[in-house]
């Protein structure tokens, strides 16, 4: 079964610092794709970054980078020098196998507070 | 850039009505999705649509649910009988190239559904 863990329900963080959210997940497909998408208070839901299993290197887009540690299943996210609209809630989330486009799955999210 | 839209962006209903959730997606994507998050919780996958039927569904997506594409632009999805329990926000997803896995899933803002 494919299962998204995250485990920090919520995380406060000063302003300028860099902060990592975990994630780590199951699924039994050698192919898969993880995925972090923010969701601000307002609800709506933002593509981050994108990272495949077969990718050789972590991927980067401006402040997020993912730190996928394959033998351990885990990506986790950095952001570096956090800025006050970085406040949100933040999922992680797998689609496994690549090949079928079919559902994304999620965890149960991290609620970042950037203190000023 | 273009965006998924959701129409409304509250909708009250009573108990038992029939309820619509409109969505565009993005306009070149061929790949639809709805998902629901209950307050506090995790999003959750419902269904997934293409090439005019439905590729997959979950257990939440019962008789009570349908979806449909009635023209070019359009995405819906209807709940016959509504519940208590189907209040959520729900989130409309589309997704562009067929062969490409790792293409994102472009969420609208959500449609939040409160029944009385």
């Amino acid at each position: 079964a494919q299962k998204i863990t995250q485990t920090q329900p919520g995380m406060f963080v000063q302003e300028k610092e860099a902060v990592t959210l975990d994630c780590t997940y199951d699924t039994s497909d050698p192919s898969y794709g993880l995925f972090w998408y923010k969701q601000p208070s307002s609800g709506e839901m933002i593509f981050l970054i994108y990272q495949g299993s077969y990718d050789q290197q972590n991927a980067t887009e401006g402040r997020y980078s993912l730190n996928f540690q394959k033998a351990r299943k885990s990506a986790n996210l950095v952001i570096s020098a956090s800025q006050l609209g970085d406040s949100a809630m933040y999922f992680c989330a797998m689609k496994a196998p690549l090949n079928r486009d079919d559902k994304i799955i999620f965890g149960k999210g991290t609620r970042l507070h950037i203190l000023p | 850039e273009p965006e998924v839209t959701q129409t409304p962006s509250h909708q009250v209903t009573q108990m038992g009505q029939e309820v619509i959730l409109r969505c565009v997606p993005i306009s070149n994507h061929l790949y639809f999705y709805w998902y629901r998050q209950i307050l506090g919780q995790k999003v959750e996958f419902l269904v997934s649509f293409y090439n005019n039927e439905i590729s997959e569904k979950s257990e939440i997506f019962d008789d009570q649910f349908s979806v449909e594409r009635p023209d070019g632009s359009n995405f819906t999805l209807k709940i016959r009988s509504t519940k208590l329990e189907d209040s959520a926000m729900y989130f409309c997803a589309s997704k562009g190239t067929p062969k490409r896995g790792n293409q994102p899933q472009h969420f609208g803002d959500g449609t939040r559904l409160s029944i009385l």
